[in-house]
């Protein structure tokens, strides 16, 4: 079972929707969890960051944890063509190991305009 | 501010050739990596540095040397390239690997 699953979608919605992207994972120990999103043929940027569980906002982007449920998310309100990417999940029991982050294998999302 | 800078970015090599990725970053960050990222597998990180003169294996370490002479440089070295060893490479820094990372734009590696 890998630690961190993502669905590789695509998922294709209109401009203007609410797009839910999601990932789950087994390791009940992670603590930091992060979405990049990536352009194509282009590396990843860090969109959100977030310690624990709970919600972070940033503009039009909301990152939520429920540890509970092992299940974090990355909300984006107005999606824009400019949104269309592939967002990854990444994820980590401990700061200053740098060998022990766990990438999910990224959800393709199209906005149609 | 350049941030995270590879060379080359395309490269087609033959069975059996060596060849290294280069990786510079400018922001003073301790933290390196190299990661490969293929289709349906995400990204695998190969090696990692935590500064300089340190280096350990990743989860894919086979066929590839790293070394860390300085804090700017992080090269990857494939020894005799395989066709298992297309993909894309990405370099990536950081200050604190808790925060993040600032990826490089990638390198595509070809290998027939």
């Amino acid at each position: 079972q890998k630690e961190v699953e993502q669905d590789p979608g695509p998922l294709s919605v209109p401009e203007g929707a609410i797009v839910s992207l999601n990932c789950t994972y087994s390791n009940s120990a992670f603590q930091y969890f992060m979405w990049y999103r990536q352009y194509s043929r282009k590396g990843p940027e860090l969109l959100m960051y977030t310690y624990s569980s709970g919600n972070k906002e940033d503009g039009r982007f909301t990152a939520q944890v429920d540890k509970s449920s092992k299940y974090i998310s990355l909300f984006i309100r107005d999606s824009q063509p400019s949104d269309s990417a592939t967002y990854l999940c990444a994820m980590s029991g401990a700061p200053y190991n740098f060998n022990k982050f766990y990438f999910g294998s990224g959800t393709k999302l199209n906005v149609k305009p | 501010n350049a941030g995270v800078t590879q060379t080359p970015k395309f490269q087609v090599l033959k069975t059996g050739q060596s060849m290294t990725l280069q990786c510079a970053q400018d922001m003073n960050h301790e933290y390196m990596s190299w990661y490969r990222q293929d289709p349906g597998m995400g990204l695998r990180l190969i090696h990692y540095s935590v500064g300089a003169g340190i280096t350990d294996q990743g989860e894919v370490p086979n066929g590839y040397n790293v070394s860390r002479s300085t804090t700017e440089d992080f090269p990857l070295r494939l020894l005799s390239a395989a066709p298992s060893q297309t993909s894309v490479y990405f370099c990536a820094s950081s200050q604190d690997s808790a925060y993040g990372y600032t990826f490089g734009s990638g390198t595509r590696l070809t290998v027939v």
